[in-house]
C-alpha cells in the first residue's frame, strides 16, 4: 500500500478563494482524521470520521471549513472562502480501529498558503 | 475530556547524552499512547506505542517509553542522543472507549548539540 496520500502537497491561493484538500486513506482503514498544524497551536484535530460518518467536528474552526467522506477511500477538506490565517499544514491520518493494534498513519501533508 | 500535555516545548541535549521527553495524559480510562516523530517538511512517523501488556515499550531508533498509570505518564527516553534525533516529537493518546479520537500534545522540539 502506498500509505495515506494527500494532494496537493503545496497550495498557494488568494484570500477569498475556495480551497479543497484531498486525502486517500490506507485501504481497509475505517477511521480518518484531519489535523491542522501551525507554529502557534501545534497539531489541532479538526474532524474525524468512523466508517465514513463524521463523528466529531468540534475542532473545525468556522463554518468556512467543511469536510466530507463520500466513501471509504476518499475525503476532502474544503475552505470557502479562504483567509490568510488559514495558512498551515493540513494532515490527514487513517487508522484501522482494532483493539491493541491501533496505529495512525499520516500523509505527507498539504502546505496551504493564503495570500 | 481527554488531553495530552508535553512538558517543555524545546529540549536541548548534547550528543551522547540521555534524552528525556515528558508526556502526561488526562483521561478517565487509560488510553492507548503513542510517540510520533516529525522531521522537517515531513509527516508524522510512529516511534512506538503502548496499548496493552508490558508497560515498557521499545520503538525505532533506540527510543523507549514507559507507561505509568499511577503517574498518568508516558515519557520517552533514549540513552544516548544522536545528531539525527533532532526533530519534533509528539505524544498522542487514543481512547478506544467512548469518543474514539486521537489527541496530540503540543510537541517538543529536540535539538542535539555537537
Amino acid at each position: 500500500d502506498a500509505g495515506v496520500i494527500q494532494s496537493p502537497r503545496h497550495e498557494v491561493t488568494e484570500m477569498g478563494q475556495e480551497v479543497t484538500l484531498r486525502c486517500k486513506p490506507i485501504s481497509g482503514h475505517n477511521s480518518l482524521f484531519w489535523y491542522r498544524q501551525t507554529m502557534m497551536r501545534g497539531l489541532e484535530l479538526l474532524i474525524y470520521f468512523n466508517n465514513n460518518v463524521p463523528i466529531d467536528d468540534s475542532g473545525m474552526p468556522e463554518d468556512r471549513f467543511s469536510a466530507k467522506m463520500p466513501n471509504a477511500s476518499f475525503s476532502t477538506l474544503k475552505i470557502q472562502p479562504s483567509e490568510p490565517r488559514d495558512s498551515a499544514v493540513y494532515f490527514c491520518a487513517s487508522i484501522f480501529l482494532q483493539a491493541a493494534n491501533t496505529e495512525a498513519f499520516f500523509g505527507q501533508g498539504t502546505r496551504l498558503t493564503v495570500v | 475530556a481527554q488531553s495530552v500535555t508535553q512538558l517543555g516545548s524545546h529540549v536541548s541535549v548534547s550528543e551522547g547524552a540521555l534524552v528525556l521527553l515528558r508526556c502526561n495524559y488526562s483521561s478517565s480510562v487509560p488510553p492507548y499512547l503513542f510517540w510520533y516523530v516529525q522531521y522537517p517538511n515531513q509527516g508524522l512517523q510512529l516511534l512506538l506505542k503502548y496499548t496493552t501488556g508490558a508497560t515498557l515499550v521499545k520503538g525505532i531508533n533506540g527510543f523507549e517509553a514507559e507507561f505509568k498509570k499511577s503517574e498518568t505518564s508516558f515519557h520517552l527516553t533514549k540513552p544516548s542522543a544522536h545528531m539525527s534525533d533532532a526533530a519534533e516529537y509528539f505524544c498522542a493518546a487514543f481512547s478506544y472507549q467512548g469518543a474514539q479520537k486521537l489527541v496530540f500534545g503540543q510537541g517538543t522540539r529536540l535539538t542535539i548539540n555537537p
